[in-house]
């Protein structure tokens, strides 16, 4: 079945420093999504990739799409304590199912 | 807009009793999802609704499961009889048109089976 494995698992780092996760997916995706979720939040959307390679950016937040479209990054640029959370990545492969990684876990020190 | 509103939100209930948990998705959000969050297993889809209609349910953990969505605005998913493996918070979403639009996620409920 379709795989999608997200990592790290977790990262600490230090208010200022860059952060980056990464999904990568077994099969070709026909899109992917980034949600984050607080601590004791419900996942909040943040972006979809649909194109072969598409960058796109908000505010600090980088997503990438790779040109072969089986894996994904999220990179936040002078990490902010209101970045903390758990990043997810959302995938789909044009079936009716949306696979989520297990996430990653970020933690911010001031 | 309310968002997409789940009720209730924190649950105990002793192991073999009946759980039912609720969902009223965003108006004009034609598919439901229903997920439940573990730490050891993530964020899980248990069934998705599209138009009312269950399109997958591959997720749904076994018999004792079950979700209706009698109409556009509401649905339900229950557990009989529950246990405590079932011990999670179980989040409800909407979107427009299925998995390739942006899912809006209620605030879950928290699940505590003893």
């Amino acid at each position: 079945g379709q795989q999608v494995m997200q990592i790290p698992q977790y990262q600490h780092v230090q208010e200022g420093e860059d952060f980056t996760t990464y999904c990568n997916s077994s099969t070709t995706l026909s899109n992917i999504q980034w949600y984050k979720q607080r601590p004791g939040g419900h996942p909040v959307f943040l972006i979809q990739l649909v194109k072969s390679g598409e960058v796109k950016k908000q505010k600090r937040l980088t997503f990438q799409f790779g040109e072969a479209k089986k894996n994904s990054s999220l990179h936040i640029t002078a990490t902010q304590t209101t970045d903390v959370g758990t990043y997810f990545c959302a995938a789909n492969t044009g079936g009716f199912k949306t696979i989520f990684g297990a996430g990653t876990r970020l933690f911010v020190k001031a | 807009d309310a968002g997409v509103i789940q009720s209730p939100r924190h649950e105990v209930t002793e192991m073999g009793q009946e759980v039912t948990l609720r969902c009223k998705p965003i108006s004009g959000h034609n598919s439901l999802f229903w997920y439940r969050q573990t730490m050891m297993r993530g964020l899980e889809l248990l069934i998705y609704f599209n138009n009312n209609v269950p399109i997958d349910d591959s997720g749904m953990p076994e018999d004792r499961f079950s979700a209706k969505m009698p109409n556009a605005s509401f649905s339900t998913l229950k557990i009989q009889p529950s246990e405590p493996r079932d011990s999670a918070v179980y989040f409800c979403a909407s979107s427009l048109g299925g998995v390739s639009y942006e899912q809006y996620f209620g605030p879950g409920t928290r699940l505590t089976v003893t």
